[in-house]
């Protein structure tokens, strides 16, 4: 069994200020890792994800997040939020190996705002 | 054209109407996903096809009926639906092996209005 808790359904930051997205995992196996990011009236986009390579994993449009086993986290950063970044994140699970067909376990979603 | 694409993108019913949703993927892949995107509440699961065969119905009503004539499309046939089937629905497909971890793709969604 995996889920998916993303800690804070709303997070709120200036802009140029650091952004945290906070993901916690659980899984009996190992997992596979993913953000995305859905824009108002659109589908998800793939952030980036941990597929058991380096931990430290980095995406696009200045993203990156650290696949952290001991604390089962996998947060997602930005050093230096810009407005286009409002959104809300979803972060996932997978399970590692096997056939991972309709496995994809999706956290609640966190909605960025980001104030000028 | 490339990646997902879901049609329409809005669509409003009445509750004897029927209709479909379309999906299509220009990606080789080899897995497709319906999901349900309701306010306030988590993304789900609806359907699975890998290679064009079913292999997951998370309990859905028979009210939507799925079809998968081949590894590019997916259809959602919808009727008789009632207004708390007002929501995003998402299509999504992915390349899955043994290895898993590709990741899924999203098209834009259809945004369905049970009125």
């Amino acid at each position: 069994a995996q889920s998916v808790t993303q800690l804070g359904s709303h997070v709120s930051v200036s802009e140029g200020a650091l952004v945290l997205l906070r993901c916690n995992y659980s899984s009996s196996v190992p997992p596979y890792l993913f953000w995305y990011v859905q824009y108002p009236n659109q589908g998800l986009q793939l952030l980036l994800k941990y597929t058991s390579a380096a931990t430290l994993v980095k995406g696009i449009n200045g993203f990156e997040a650290e696949f952290k086993k001991s604390e089962t986290s996998f947060h997602l950063t930005k050093p230096s939020a810009h407005m286009s970044d409002a959104a809300e994140y979803f972060c996932a699970v997978s399970p590692a190996g096997g056939t991972s067909y309709g496995k994809l376990t999706f956290g609640q979603g966190t909605i960025l705002t980001v104030h000028p | 054209e490339t990646g997902v694409t879901q049609t329409p993108r809005h669509l409003v019913m009445g509750m004897t109407n029927k209709k479909s949703l379309k999906c299509e993927q220009h990606l080789g892949h080899n897995a497709m996903y319906w999901y349900k995107q309701s306010a306030k509440k988590p993304l789900e699961l609806m359907f699975v096809y890998n290679f064009k065969e079913q292999t997951e119905n998370n309990s859905v009503p028979s009210r939507f009926s799925p079809e998968c004539p081949n590894s590019s499309h997916l259809f959602l046939h919808l009727h008789t639906l009632q207004p708390e089937d007002s929501a995003l629905y998402l299509c999504a497909s992915s390349q899955e092996s043994v290895t898993g971890g590709g990741g899924y793709t999203f098209g834009s969604g259809t945004r369905l209005t049970v009125v």
